[in-house]
């Protein structure tokens, strides 16, 4: 069964450093999503990808986040200068097509990001 | 703008007991409902979803879910939990105006005892 894999699936940074987690989704998918969840806390939105381009952000998706599809099949979340309160889990997801019979998301593992 | 409410952060059941776990929702039109559960350590994974018809869902595992429009909720429920249903459960709606972006819930843990 396809799904959605990430790497690293735990990364320590220092302060200040730039980081970048990739994500490949599922083949045939058009939508992809970065979500994060601090630790103890909910998953938020934080952006979505369609068509090459940014299609929604959230206000916690700053200058600091940057997302690309650089070929056919990854799709990376970088983060220029990484804070402390960067840590969390982030997870993308991605999503087959338009039509409400294909609105599902199928998540990721997760990558773990620790800033020190 | 849409959002999701769990009011209870915490469950612990007996294995063999029943489960029902609480989400109510806030948007405007039609929401599109999922429930996700994330075992320890691990990624989210779909139980079911509703989008439209039939307002009794079936999932994965043996859960259902139910959409009540009239009190803006979309329970989940299992008959009978395992010790294996041990994990935090997410709800979460999404919208085809904002291409499906999901707002989850704070999530409720479900602990299993024997």
């Amino acid at each position: 069964e396809p799904e959605v894999t990430q790497t690293p699936s735990h990364q320590v940074t220092q302060m200040g450093q730039e980081v970048i987690l990739r994500c490949v989704p599922i083949s045939n998918h058009l939508y992809f999503y970065w979500y994060r969840q601090i630790l103890g806390q909910k998953v938020e939105f934080l952006v979505s990808f369609y068509n090459n381009e940014i299609s929604e952000k959230s206000e916690i998706f700053d200058d600091q986040f940057s997302v690309e599809r650089p070929d056919g099949s990854n799709f990376t979340l970088k983060i220029r200068s990484t804070k402390l309160e960067d840590s969390a889990m982030y997870f993308c997801a991605s999503r087959a097509g338009a039509r409400v019979s294909t609105n599902e998301q199928f998540f990721g593992p997760g990558t773990r990001l620790t800033v020190l | 703008a849409q959002s999701v409410t769990q009011p209870d952060i915490h469950i612990t059941v007996s294995e063999g007991a029943s489960l029902e776990l609480r989400c109510n929702y806030s948007y405007g039109a039609t929401p599109y409902l999922f429930w996700y559960v994330q075992s320890p350590g691990q990624g989210l994974q779909l139980l079911l979803k509703y989008f439209s018809g039939d307002t009794l869902v079936q999932g994965i595992k043996g859960f259902e879910a139910e959409f009540k429009r009239s009190q803006s909720s979309f329970n989940l429920r299992k008959p009978s939990v395992h010790w294996s249903d041990a994990a935090e459960y997410f709800c979460a709606v999404g919208a085809q105006s904002n291409d499906y972006k999901l707002s989850f819930g704070a999530g409720t843990t479900v602990t299993v005892r024997a």
